[in-house]
């Protein structure tokens, strides 16, 4: 089955510690994104990359980190430089079209203890 | 700026027909989405709109009047598991996608 896959579902993090989130998809898309949920707010994009070893930054890119190494595989890192990282992070993909629709991810939530 | 206007939440009752609107200010328009997100997973999508009118899926219709910058999403027939957030998003000008906050839409049997 085509799809988009995120790891991990539910992840804890000391404060000052680095974590890397990933995403797979192999629906052959070529643009991918990260977007961050918060409650009471719309999505908010970090990063977006239309093709490989090419990737732009969102409106809220500081703290974070892409590559994208591969056209399947789009990881995001959290740095300890984000000062609010608790939230729930979503991958999404999509055809490169005007009427591309996002397929997401299911989502990993992030907790700063 | 850009701005999406939803409502916070809506309540209905199962087997009624409930709208939900949905207000924009964008620099640009290149079409409207609708998406349905249950609590702690992932949207999906649910109907695109790029020119004025209605289109309609089953269920489930959206409206576009793109002089009034103004969508509606309407759910007829409603179902226990319609019980989720639904969220509008429009491209703008840069085909970069603009969310609103979602509105939580709670079904009463």
């Amino acid at each position: 089955d085509g799809g988009i896959t995120q790891s991990p579902k539910y992840l804890f993090r000391k404060e000052g510690q680095n974590v890397t989130l990933s995403c797979e998809q192999n629906l052959n898309h070529d643009a991918m994104y990260w977007y961050r949920q918060d409650p009471g707010q719309g999505l908010r994009l970090i990063y977006y990359s239309q093709i490989v070893n090419d990737f732009q930054k969102g409106d809220i890119a500081e703290g974070y980190s892409v590559s994208r190494e591969k056209k399947e595989s789009f990881p995001l890192t959290v740095t300890s430089a984000q000062k609010n990282p608790t939230a729930f992070y979503l991958c999404a993909s999509s055809m490169l079209t005007d009427t591309g629709e996002l397929f997401f991810g299911e989502g990993s939530r992030l907790t700063v203890l | 700026g850009q701005n999406i206007d939803q409502p916070t939440e809506m309540t209905a009752t199962e087997g009624a027909i409930v709208q939900i609107n949905c207000t924009y200010q964008t620099s640009g328009f290149n079409g409207l989405f609708w998406y349905q997100q249950h609590a702690g997973e992932a949207p999906t999508f649910l109907s695109y709109n790029v020119l004025d009118g209605l289109e309609e899926k089953g269920r489930f219709s959206s409206f576009l009047s793109r002089s009034k910058g103004y969508s509606y999403l309407l759910l007829k027939e409603l179902q226990m598991k319609d019980s989720a957030s639904y969220l509008c998003a429009v491209k703008d000008s840069n085909y970069q996608l603009i969310w609103g906050a979602g509105t939580k839409l709670i079904i009463k049997p």
